[in-house]
């Protein structure tokens, strides 16, 4: 079955403790990307990565990083959460090109305390 | 750069009655829309998309969208809807040719009512 898959799924964590929300996906797909959803903004995205070490900041990269050592591993770090990063985040990925469907994860509802 | 604005962020309507769900963009290039939806606590998925040809384009469950280059509109229809339609739906769009530049709207709450 084809999925984009998170994990955790729920954490509450404390300000300043580093944390790393993983994806993976199984669908050989080159463009993967994080988003994060609050309440009235809608998705915004995080990072984005075309191909294998290739990575690009988004519309909100401040506080994160991301890696993409692998095709199918894009994970997203938090190196010192703060409460503003409260959030529900979103890793997607599909083929190369601007009119394929993204497939999103099921989510990562990320507490900082 | 391109933007999109949803209209309305919630739309409560009976059940069985037609619904239509608006989003605006603007872009300076050529681009692709998408309409997703998010029903509680899953992620999103795909309901249809526009990417050329035809301007009415029909989606999963029922739900159409028509493309308005003119008013640079791609609202969201359906003629009758179900409780099971309650969900979030999100408009997106996406320049032609450009990885990044997949924006997406602040979202409907479409809450459907017995």
């Amino acid at each position: 079955e084809a999925q984009v898959t998170q994990n955790p799924r729920y954490l509450i964590t404390v300000t300043g403790k580093k944390l790393t929300v993983t994806c993976s996906q199984n669908m050989n797909h080159e463009y993967m990307s994080w988003y994060r959803q609050d309440p009235g903004l809608g998705l915004r995205q995080i990072y984005y990565s075309m191909n294998v070490e290739v990575t690009d900041k988004g519309d909100v990269p401040e506080g994160y990083k991301v890696s993409r050592k692998e095709k199918r591993n894009f994970p997203l770090i938090l190196e010192s959460p703060s409460p503003n990063q409260t959030s529900l985040y979103f890793c997607a990925s599909r083929r190369q090109g601007g009119g394929n469907t993204i497939y999103f994860g099921e989510g990562s509802w990320l507490t900082v305390v | 750069a391109q933007s999109v604005t949803q209209l309305d962020s919630q739309v409560p309507v009976f059940e069985e009655a037609p619904v239509e769900l608006r989003c605006n963009y603007s872009s300076s290039v050529s681009v692709y829309l998408f309409w997703y939806v998010q029903y509680p606590n899953q992620g999103l998925q795909l309901l249809l998309k526009y990417l050329s040809g035809s301007t009415l384009v029909k989606g999963i469950n029922g739900f159409e969208a028509e493309f308005n280059k003119s008013q640079t509109s791609f609202h969201l229809r359906k003629p009758s809807v179900h409780i099971s339609d309650t969900a979030e739906y999100f408009c997106a769009v996406s320049g032609s040719g450009s990885a990044r530049q997949l924006t997406f709207g602040s979202g409907t709450q479409l809450t459907v009512l017995p």
